[in-house]
């Protein structure tokens, strides 16, 4: 695609149930991740996939936060029993390889609401 | 824990003048990147600087660091008041991966 879609742009939940957020990363780009930013702060590393490699998941913040990325590209942050403080915008990024030196090419991200 | 710390938090200055913004950063580095973000969501890269390079132009921008101090910096000449955003740096160390943010300098260009 053109670029990083992410969706639903906008999605508010009751606390306790579960949420799925999705991203599409730029085709052939082989690394993805996933951060987190709550209101005028700044962005929270989540999760990294690059290629077949083992993700990176040291900063998911609790066992209620899950990630997969199928066929190596689409990936899915799931988050179990939401809480408040779970509010935030989830952003999704992508690049070309790990390579080192590649830049992240950002989605419009996720509004996640908790009531 | 977060990587980066950018200085200020928040900056407000006049159409015209010279923006400066400041990261510091934790543990050794290959490239550190500046990313700006309008209100909204997505960020956007601005440049790349090598842990070799010591000062990096593009355009407006002029970015140095320096690693010794494990510090870099972002400066906008003659701003203008769509340069209001936010601007973070990001670096990756190592064999990781994962590119870690700092919190963030707000600017606001008045016109």
């Amino acid at each position: 695609g053109a670029g990083v879609s992410q969706s639903p742009s906008n999605k508010v939940t009751e606390k306790g149930k579960d949420v799925e957020l999705r991203c599409d990363p730029i085709s052939g780009h082989t690394a993805l991740y996933w951060y987190r930013q709550s209101l005028g702060q700044g962005l929270e590393f989540l999760i990294y996939f690059q290629g077949n490699s083992a993700p990176d998941k040291s900063g998911l913040p609790s066992d209620r936060f899950s990630a997969e990325r199928t066929g190596g590209s689409v990936s899915t942050l799931t988050i179990q029993r939401t809480q408040q403080e779970d509010s935030a915008v989830y952003l999704c990024a992508s690049s070309l390889s790990q390579g080192g030196s590649e830049k992240l090419f950002f989605g419009s991200g996720t509004q996640l609401s908790v009531l | 824990s977060q990587q980066g710390e950018e200085d200020p938090q928040a900056l407000s200055i006049q159409e015209g003048e010279n923006a400066t913004m400041n990261c510091s950063y934790k543990t050794s580095i290959n490239n550190l990147q500046w990313y700006r973000q309008n209100s909204g969501r997505g960020l956007v890269h601005l440049i790349l600087i090598r842990s070799n390079e010591r000062e990096k132009h593009s355009g407006r921008l002029r970015v140095t660091l320096d690693t010794s101090k494990k510090s870099s910096s972002l400066l906008i000449t003659a701003s203008r008041a769509a340069d209001t955003a936010s601007y973070f740096c990001a670096t990756r160390s190592g064999n990781t991966g994962k590119l870690i943010f700092g919190q963030g300098t707000t600017l606001q260009v008045k016109p």
